[in-house]
């Protein structure tokens, strides 16, 4: 079993759509949570960290399961510049030391 | 600032060849990662460093080495090239504590027939 996955999509979605996409991870020792944004044939770059009160940042929101031991991420309002692949990410209680899940590919139509 | 830097951005090898990719950061990170990225397989970790002068295998370190002589340079080292090896490999840094976000590189795509 994979330490962190993700269904891998794609999600195609049309502009102005709310679209979720969920990640569990199977380490109950981890301690902090990301999702991060890859686009095609470039860097991952973060996107946002995942608290346990959940967060928000403008259109995104990010929510944590402990218990479930499952991550999510909200997108409302979609845009065409959101198509990416989506990272979700685990820190797995080691100083540093992230575990990255395959990612979830988002595309967004006209 | 150029952040992370990786050199080369494209390379062909034969099999059994052998060559060194280059990482360098002007971010004054004490750590440093090595990822290779296949289709579906997500990010996994070759070797990482947490200072200048020492060095850690991760979840797939055979067939790789690394080394870590200044701070600001992590050097991968493949001696005999596989096509197994054929993969994007990322470059990342960061500091320690802090948020854990990694810095990553653009990266490098190698192909080995």
């Amino acid at each position: 079993r994979k330490e962190v996955e993700q269904d891998p999509g794609p999600f195609n979605v049309p502009e102005g759509a709310t679209v979720a996409f969920n990640c569990t991870y199977s380490n109950s020792a981890s301690q902090s949570f990301f999702w991060y944004r890859q686009d095609c044939r470039k860097e991952p770059k973060l996107l946002m960290s995942v608290y346990s009160s959940g967060n928000e940042d403008g259109r995104f929101t990010a929510q944590l399961n402990r218990a479930s031991q499952y991550i999510s991420l909200l997108i409302r309002d979609s845009k065409l510049s959101d198509s990416a692949t989506y990272l979700c990410v685990v820190n797995p209680g080691i100083s540093n030391m992230l575990t990255f899940g395959g990612g979830t590919r988002l595309m967004v139509k006209p | 600032n150029a952040g992370v830097t990786q050199t080369p951005k494209f390379r062909v090898l034969k099999t059994g060849q052998s060559m060194t990719l280059l990482c360098a950061q002007d971010m004054n990170h004490e750590y440093m990662y090595w990822y290779r990225q296949d289709p579906g397989m997500g990010l996994r970790l070759i070797h990482y460093s947490v200072g200048e002068g020492t060095t850690a295998k991760g979840e797939v370190p055979d067939g790789y080495n690394v080394s870590r002589l200044k701070k600001q340079n992590f050097l991968l080292g493949l001696e005999s090239a596989a096509p197994s090896q054929t993969s994007v490999y990322f470059c990342a840094s960061t500091y320690p504590g802090g948020s854990y976000e990694q810095y990553f590189g653009p990266g490098t795509r190698l192909t080995v027939t």
